[in-house]
C-alpha cells in the first residue's frame, strides 16, 4: 500500500519566479494538506483541499495556491517567490475526518 | 488560536537510558494527538496516534499518554537506541482537520 509520494524532492528557483510541488495521496485518503516547515520549526498548515476544493486555510498569502484533482492527487503552487519561501514542503493525507495523517518525504525548495 | 510547546528542545542521553519528551497545549479541546518522528531533512513519520477520549497509547518500546484537561501529553522512550536519533514533534488536531505542532524535541542518543 503506497504511502504519501511527494515529486520533486529537491528544487532550486531564483526570486520571482513560480513553483508547482506535487502530491499523490496515500492508498484510501480523500483529503490533502500542505505544511511549510522552515529550518528548525515545526511544520506550519498553509492550507487542506477536500473534495477538488479548499477547506481550510492558514496565514499564508494569496501567492501560495493549490489544486486538488479528481483521483485525490494535488498541487502547491507559489508566485513571486521570496527568499523566505525556502523551506521542506510538507504534503499530508487523511480522511476527511482527520484520524489520523500520514506524511510525505517532503520537497526541498531553495530560493536563491 | 492553539499553541503547543515541547520540551525540552533538545535533549542527550547515553544508549539504554529510559526518556520522557513533553509536549503541551493551550486548547484542551482538542480531538486527537499524534507523535511524528523526524530524521533530518526527512519527512515526518507516524508513531502514535491518541484520541481524546484515551489516556494512552503504546507501540513497542513508545508510551504516550494524554491528560486532556491539563493540556499534556507525555512520549516515554524505554531502553533507548542510537537509531531513537531524531526530531519528535508532537501534533494536536483541535477538530478542525489542520494540526497544530510544536517545534520538536531533538533527540541524540550515544552508543
Amino acid at each position: 500500500d503506497a504511502g504519501v509520494t511527494q515529486s520533486p524532492t529537491h528544487l532550486i528557483k531564483t526570486r520571482g519566479q513560480q513553483v508547482t510541488l506535487r502530491c499523490s495521496p496515500k492508498s484510501g485518503h480523500d483529503t490533502v494538506s500542505w505544511y511549510q516547515q522552515a529550518l528548525g520549526q515545526g511544520p506550519q498548515f498553509i492550507f487542506q483541499y477536500y473534495e477538488e476544493e479548499e477547506r481550510q486555510r492558514g496565514n499564508f498569502p494569496d501567492r501560495f495556491s493549490g489544486h486538488q484533482f479528481p483521483n485525490y492527487s494535488s498541487e502547491l503552487n507559489v508566485n513571486a517567490l521570496l527568499l523566505g519561501d525556502s523551506a521542506l514542503y510538507l504534503c499530508a493525507s487523511s480522511l476527511i475526518q482527520g484520524n489520523g495523517y500520514t506524511f510525505g518525504s517532503g520537497t526541498r525548495l531553495t530560493v536563491v | 488560536k492553539q499553541e503547543v510547546t515541547q520540551i525540552p528542545a533538545a535533549l542527550s542521553v547515553p544508549e539504554g537510558e529510559n526518556l520522557v519528551l513533553n509536549c503541551s497545549f493551550t486548547d484542551s479541546a482538542i480531538y486527537n494527538l499524534q507523535w511524528f518522528r523526524q530524521d533530518p531533512g526527512k519527512g515526518l513519520t507516524s508513531l502514535l496516534l491518541i484520541q481524546s477520549s484515551q489516556r494512552e497509547q503504546t507501540s513497542g518500546r513508545l508510551n504516550a499518554s494524554l491528560d486532556k484537561s491539563s493540556g499534556r501529553s507525555t512520549l516515554y522512550i524505554a531502553a533507548s537506541q542510537p537509531g531513537d536519533s531524531a526530531t519528535y514533534l508532537c501534533a494536536v488536531n483541535s477538530g478542525y482537520s489542520t494540526l497544530t505542532f510544536g517545534k520538536g524535541t531533538m533527540l541524540l542518543v550515544s552508543p
